[in-house]
């Protein structure tokens, strides 16, 4: 079985450039979720989609990031314009149905260096 | 909203040595509780979980019981390997409705052999 698919898997970038992550989940899970890791700290939920729908997108910083996920499938994830404290690893996880009773699958994550 | 937190690292262990990792959590209502690992090179994956009050979540020899009086949820290994070298993340739901997951800030555990 294919994993969750990320790109690319490091990006480097100056301040107030623009980014963009893409995510290619598990075939058939409709449950996909975005999460930034900042170093020595535990994944931080940005939004959760249900298909192509916004479940949860409380803790996305709205001002610079967005994303999309077409046809309930591959989801993209941007930063416009990047900040110092946007350097992370950008992780994408999908599930069937929700985490709480499902198990995330996770990618190997988009590692970010805001310069 | 909910929140966990994990005993610091880097834990380092001799190999055949019993493993606590400690976590307790802070929530409305009665989340679901999970420990993630992430194996060096590795993608984030679910270890085990526990749904409810005094449930035992176990897989590769650990295990965690879901402890509602003492709002815990220590990972418990009785003798680790070399290869449990990893980060464990301790997770529970966002609360307020919210499916997703929050996790703590993770614990490197080494394991020497």
């Amino acid at each position: 079985e294919a994993g969750v698919a990320q790109s690319p898997r490091y990006k480097i970038i100056e301040k107030r450039q623009s980014v963009a992550f893409w995510c290619n989940p598990i075939s058939g899970h409709a449950t996909l979720y975005w999460y930034q890791q900042i170093l020595g700290q535990g994944p931080k939920l940005l939004i959760q989609f249900q298909n192509n729908g916004v479940v949860d997108d409380s803790q996305l910083p709205k001002d610079r990031f967005s994303a999309e996920r077409l046809k309930g499938v591959d989801s993209t994830l941007k930063i416009q314009p990047a900040k110092l404290e946007d350097s992370a690893v950008y992780l994408c996880a999908s599930s069937f149905g929700g985490a709480t009773n499902e198990k995330l699958f996770f990618g190997s994550g988009t590692q970010l260096s805001v310069l | 909203g909910n929140s966990v937190t994990q005993m610091e690292g880097p834990v380092t262990l001799s190999e055949e040595a019993f493993l606590t990792i400690n976590c307790t959590y802070t929530a409305t209502g009665y989340p679901s509780l999970f420990w993630y690992v992430q194996y060096p090179g590795e993608g984030l994956q679910l270890l085990l979980k526990a749904t409810k009050a005094d449930d035992k979540g176990s897989n590769k020899g650990f295990e965690a019981t879901y402890r509602k009086e003492t709002t815990s949820f220590h990972l418990e290994k009785g003798s680790v390997q070399v290869s449990d070298s990893a980060v464990y993340f301790c997770a529970l739901n966002r609360g307020g409705g919210a499916d997703g997951l929050t996790f703590g800030k993770g614990t490197h555990l080494i394991i020497q052999p």
